[in-house]
């Protein structure tokens, strides 16, 4: 099983262009969110997902969106990026009817220059 | 609303010395509690969980029991390795029924010289 991928691993924008960082699980997990993580601040939920076609913002949604038209894939899109934006964001998915706890990604390193 | 509270790190210790890293909860019901891990450049892992009060959970070496009466879930190790240098997040998830989103500490990370 490849569990959580997300892609790139890497990336570098320019401040006011989008993107899209894709996540991907094939554990059949109805539950995936986003989450950034930075210095000090632990991590932070973005938006998540209990079920295909539904979405919900977290705690600091502004500037992102996701949408989860199927089971596997919940893509995370920077409309605008901004300097504020540069993080590591983490991919996780976990089952919605046992409760082993998370399975994360490995991460996308964002700079905004 | 729920909360994680972790000790502060990062906590420094020598290989074979034991591990302690505090770990309280605020949360309504019996949610689950859960140690997860993180190796630099790397995604969170789990480590160990427990659902419900007086479980032990363990995996690795590391030991971790849900006190229900000190609302706690301490993360233990008798004797740690190089190998265990990482940060260590604390986390809850409510009980069946309520919200599906867990709460997590901030992390604690652990340096082990040799």
């Amino acid at each position: 099983n490849a569990g959580v991928t997300q892609t790139p691993k890497f990336q570098v924008l320019k401040t006011g262009q989008s993107m899209t960082l894709q996540c991907a699980q094939d554990m059949n997990h109805e539950y995936m969110s986003w989450y950034r993580q930075d210095p000090g601040m632990g991590l932070r939920l973005i938006h998540y997902s209990v079920g295909a076609g539904i979405t919900d913002q977290g705690e600091v949604p502004n500037g992102y969106n996701v949408s989860r038209s199927t089971t596997e894939d919940f893509p995370l899109r920077l409309l605008s990026a901004a300097p504020s934006q540069t993080s590591v964001y983490f991919c996780a998915s976990r089952s919605g009817t046992t409760n082993y706890g998370y399975t994360f990604g490995s991460g996308t390193r964002l700079t905004v220059v | 609303g729920n909360s994680v509270t972790q000790m502060e790190g990062p906590v420094t210790l020598s290989e074979e010395a034991f591990l302690t890293i505090n770990c309280t909860y605020t949360a309504t019901g019996y949610p689950s509690l859960f140690w997860y891990v993180q190796y630099p450049g790397e995604g969170l892992q789990l480590l160990l969980k427990a659902t419900k009060a007086d479980d032990k959970g363990s995996n690795k070496g590391f030991e971790a029991t849900y006190r229900k009466e000190t609302t706690s879930f301490h993360l233990e190790k008798g004797s740690v390795q190089v190998s265990d240098s990482a940060v260590y997040f604390c986390a809850l998830s409510p009980p069946s029924g309520g919200s599906y989103i867990p709460t997590f500490g901030r992390g604690t990370s652990l340096i082990v010289h040799p």
